[in-house]
């Protein structure tokens, strides 16, 4: 059974930081892995997918890396701002099978 | 870019009610939808998948007679919660996938239903 860990579960900073957000999965057989933002009291917003061919993605100051094998994957964000603030989950998609399964979550907030 | 519509976003309702909330693709069609519950400060946890025109597939420990799945369009699946007590008070999400896209392609979710039942 898949089980996915999200590390920090909470992180605080200031403005302007790099930041890295990592997750672990135990299963590495996966088609892809997504990262998605919420918001509180909110619905889910797609960051970046990774394929499991793929090593990482990037979006503006987002990019998402993946190491497979390892079961690991992190996002990194530059330069944060107080818009980043938000609960961020990692998702692998098993093989077969569109059930991602969610991690923990981690809650970031970014200060002015 | 496609989007998943989720009503009602908050109810409120007695328990020994039902209440149903519906989940739209509004500019794709969807052969299958996923129902997520979160409790507070936790993860997503799939409930069911939904899949149109047959019967949903519930996760293990999800009641299906409690948590009533309807697919009937390829824009529609409705989520109704059966008797509803307090301890179903959850926010409730659900996903779909377009019809031609492939593992690779992203899930578009909704932006989810406050469910309170007092």
């Amino acid at each position: 059974k898949q089980e996915v860990t999200q590390i920090p579960a909470a992180l605080s900073v200031p403005e302007g930081e790099n930041l890295v957000l990592n997750c672990s999965f135990t299963d590495s057989a996966i088609y892809n892995l997504q990262w998605f933002r919420q918001d509180p009291g909110k619905g889910l917003t797609s960051l970046l997918l990774i394929q499991s061919s793929q090593r990482e993605q990037t979006s503006g100051r987002l990019n998402a890396s993946l190491d497979k094998s390892s079961g690991r994957s992190t996002l990194y964000i530059a330069a944060s701002q107080p818009g980043d603030s938000a609960t961020y989950l990692c998702a692998p998609a098993p093989l077969g099978t569109y059930k991602y399964i969610f991690g923990t979550g981690t809650r970031l907030k970014v200060l002015a | 870019g496609a989007v998943v519509s989720q009503h009602p976003s908050w109810v409120i309702c007695k328990s020994g009610t039902s209440v149903k909330i519906e989940c739209r693709s509004l500019d794709f069609q969807a052969t299958t939808m996923f129902w997520y519950r979160q409790f507070p400060k936790q993860s997503l946890m799939l409930m069911a998948t939904s899949n149109e025109g047959s019967k949903a597939t519930y996760e293990q420990g999800v009641e299906k007679d409690k948590f009533l799945i309807n697919h009937a369009s390829l824009t529609l699946s409705t989520l109704t919660v059966t008797s509803a007590h307090p301890e179903d008070s959850s926010f409730y999400i659900c996903s779909a996938r377009e019809v031609l896209s492939t593992y690779n392609s992203p899930l578009h979710f909704g932006n989810g239903t406050r469910l309170t039942v007092t």
